[in-house]
């Protein structure tokens, strides 16, 4: 299945600041899907970047806060905008496996904490 | 829209103990479902899927069987090990693999030796 890179592991930034998050994957892939995870919580999914177009987010999520690129069939960022305390959490890119069947393989992912 | 309800945790369990960790699910479609695990520090793994009404996931020592008219996706193991302690997530995708994955709370699991 495909190995996939995110950097950074962690991070701590200030409130206001921008962190873009990096996920690199060895294969190309179609779709590529961002998830949050709050302290103690589940993964929630933010978006859907396909290349060539825009993301698709979910409900609650704005492109404004969370701005993504997909640039090629192998990469992909997410930014984290305007951070406050709220934004605190594990976020994770994820790629459906090659056979379709398979599952979904998910980067090791980033630690944000805002301070 | 689509949801996935597993029980809460913590779950305490002593070694060699039989686990069930339960799951239901509502989906508008056909979903395919699947248990990740979270080892502590470590990142999500798949630990088995099901990919319609019937099917047995299996995978080192767990199971899970799709039923459809329960709409259920429980997690057993016969005999648990301290080395399973770990956080075990319910998760379904619906619509073919283009619209991700929904996921339950996770149930934080502790076995005991």
């Amino acid at each position: 299945s495909a190995v996939i890179s995110q950097k950074p592991s962690r991070d701590i930034c200030q409130r206001g600041t921008s962190l873009t998050i990096q996920c690199q994957v060895d294969s190309q892939v179609t779709m590529m899907f961002w998830y949050r995870q709050q302290p103690g919580q589940s993964l929630t999914l933010i978006a859907t970047a396909n290349q060539g177009s825009e993301a698709t987010y979910e409900s609650g999520f704005v492109i404004d806060k969370f701005p993504i690129s997909r640039p090629n069939l192998t990469f992909s960022t997410l930014t984290v905008s305007n951070m406050s305390p709220e934004d605190s959490s594990i976020y994770l890119c994820s790629v459906e496996t090659e056979d379709r069947v398979t599952g979904y393989t998910f980067g090791s992912g980033t630690r944000l904490t805002v301070v | 829209g689509n949801s996935v309800t597993q029980m809460e945790g913590p779950v305490t369990l002593s070694e060699e103990a039989f686990l069930t960790i339960n799951c239901t699910y509502t989906a508008t479609g056909y979903p395919s479902l699947f248990w990740y695990v979270q080892y502590p520090g470590e990142g999500l793994q798949l630990l088995l899927k099901a990919t319609k009404a019937d099917d047995k996931g299996s995978n080192k020592g767990f199971e899970a069987t799709y039923r459809k008219e329960t709409t259920s996706f429980h997690l057993e193991k016969g005999s648990v090990q301290v080395s399973d302690s770990a956080v075990y997530f319910c998760a379904l995708s619906d619509g073919g693999g283009a619209d991700g994955l929904t996921f339950g709370k996770g149930t934080h699991l502790i076995i005991q030796p």
